[in-house]
C-alpha cells in the first residue's frame, strides 16, 4: 500500500524567502512521486517528477524537489517566492504501472508581500 | 503538448436533468480518469478506463454514467444528481503503463 503525508495545511512566507513544502511517502514499490499544484478555480498542474535517475528533479516556474529515499521524503523548494506561487499544493505517489494515485492532504501556500 | 480539454468549464443543473460532461486529449494517452473533488481536498478517483473499457469503478452511484467512445474522448454523463455532488470533476490522462496523469481544468458543476 501507498500512502502521502504533507506536513502543513498552511504555509505561509514573505515574497522574495525560501518554500519548503514537506512530503513524506510510504511505498513497497519504487515510487513515482509528483508534485501538482492548484490554482483558485482551476485543475491540477504537474509541477514536477521523480521516476528514475537523478534524484534531485526540476519543475516548471524555479520549482525542485529532492528524492530522498533513506528519509521516504519528495519536499518541494523554491529559492524566492512569488506573489504568483500562492495556490493549493498536491504530492502524490503511484507505482507507476497502476492507475492508482494517490495524493496528500494539500498544502496551500500563502505570499505575502 | 500536455492538454487535456474539458466542457463545460461550469454547469448548473437541477435534480431531474440530465446533463454530460466532456473531456478530450490528444496525447495518444490510453488511460483516462474522472476525479471528483470537493473544496479544500485531494481529488477522489471516480473510474479509469484503459484502451477504451472501464478498469476501475470505485463504488460510484449508478447516477454517474462514464462512457469512452474512442481512444481520445471521455464522457461523465449525469442523471438525478443530488445537491452534495456539487463539486469540480477533473478528469485526467495518462499512458497506460507509466502512470503519470495530466489533468484538464476540470468542470465545476453546482446541482439545485
Amino acid at each position: 500500500a501507498q500512502s502521502v503525508t504533507q506536513l502543513g495545511s498552511h504555509v505561509s512566507v514573505s515574497e522574495g524567502a525560501l518554500v519548503l513544502l514537506r512530503c513524506n511517502y510510504s511505498s513497497s514499490v519504487p515510487p513515482y512521486l509528483f508534485w501538482y499544484v492548484q490554482y483558485p478555480n482551476q485543475g491540477l498542474q504537474l509541477l514536477l517528477k521523480y521516476t528514475t535517475g537523478a534524484t534531485l528533479v526540476k519543475g516548471i516556474n524555479g520549482f525542485e524537489a529532492e528524492f530522498k529515499k533513506s528519509e521516504t521524503s519528495f519536499h518541494l523548494t523554491k529559492p524566492s517566492a512569488h506573489m504568483s506561487d500562492a495556490a493549493e499544493y498536491f504530492c502524490a505517489v503511484s507505482d507507476g504501472g497502476g492507475f492508482k494515485t494517490i495524493f496528500g492532504a494539500g498544502t496551500r501556500l500563502f505570499v505575502k508581500a | 503538448d500536455t492538454e487535456v480539454t474539458q466542457t463545460p468549464k461550469h454547469l448548473v443543473m437541477g435534480m431531474t436533468n440530465k446533463k454530460s460532461l466532456k473531456c478530450e486529449q490528444h496525447m495518444g494517452h490510453r488511460a483516462m480518469y474522472w476525479y471528483k473533488q470537493k473544496a479544500k481536498k485531494p481529488p477522489e478517483l471516480m473510474f479509469v478506463y484503459s484502451y477504451e473499457k472501464l478498469s476501475i469503478n470505485e463504488s460510484v452511484p449508478s447516477r454517474f454514467s462514464p462512457e469512452c467512445p474512442n481512444s481520445s474522448l471521455l464522457n461523465l454523463h449525469l442523471h438525478a444528481l443530488q445537491p452534495e455532488d456539487s463539486a469540480l470533476y477533473l478528469c485526467a490522462s495518462s499512458q497506460v503503463d507509466r502512470n503519470i496523469q495530466y489533468f484538464g481544468a476540470g468542470t465545476r458543476l453546482s446541482v439545485l
